[in-house]
């Protein structure tokens, strides 16, 4: 079955850095997009980012534009998060999930990122 | 602010039908297909319904979605106490380079 884990989260300081990385099974990742989305506590959901199966083509929400960089390792069956220039405002449990045509369908447990000093 | 717009909260009895509507614009719900999640406390959010109505495999048939113009709908029939969640409606948005929109989600009790 398709499972998706998220690990990397953990307490940084503003304008540190951290990387999520994600590991999938149960289906070929080579022949899907990837997104990353994001929860804030007790808010919303909030989409960071996509990624084409061979990576290049890759979407940012304006939020973390210039800021986080998404990248894949098919080979590794992988993705991942590379986060920079933290912001308090980018507290959230980070989702990793597969996307269809229609939308993102299968979704992993999420890791927890706070940024506080 | 969220760019599809969902009531904060609905409510029900257990066996009522419950709905839930999610309005959005030309570039997203009136143009893209609506998914909908639900989120149950203190897990990631599952898939629901998604292009408009279509049910995933293992998403009891209690669950349906429609869709008229630029406004989709999630109907809850027969609601069950495990039905109380977090339920949220999102859709590609033309307008928005690629991105990938949420309701701000709606809250639903089963009293």
């Amino acid at each position: 079955q398709v499972q998706l884990v998220e690990s990397g989260g953990g307490l940084v300081k503003p304008g540190g850095s951290l990387r999520l990385s994600c590991a999938a099974s149960g289906f070929t990742f080579s022949d899907y997009y990837m997104s990353w989305i994001r929860q804030a506590p007790g808010k919303g959901l909030e989409w960071v980012s996509y990624i084409s199966t061979s990576g290049s083509t890759i979407y940012y929400a304006d939020s973390v534009k210039g800021r986080f960089t998404i990248s894949r390792d098919n080979a590794k069956n992988s993705l991942y998060l590379q986060m920079n220039s933290l912001r308090a405002e980018d507290t959230a449990v980070y989702y990793c999930a597969r996307v269809q045509h229609s939308g993102p369908d299968y979704w992993g447990r999420g890791t927890l990122v706070t940024v506080s000093s | 602010q969220s760019v599809l717009t969902q009531p904060p909260s609905a409510s029900g009895t257990p066996g009522q039908r419950v709905t839930i509507s999610c309005s959005g614009s030309s570039s997203n719900t009136g143009s893209k297909t609506v998914n909908w999640y639900q989120q149950l406390p203190g897990t990631a959010p599952k898939l629901l319904i998604y292009s408009n109505n279509q049910r995933p495999s293992g998403v009891p048939d209690r669950f349906s979605g429609s869709k008229s113009g630029t406004s989709a709908s999630l109907a809850i029939s027969g609601l069950q106490f495990e039905d109380e969640a977090d339920y949220y409606c999102a859709a590609w948005d033309d307008s928005l380079n690629g991105l990938y929109v949420f309701g701000a989600g709606t809250k639903v009790t089963v009293l």
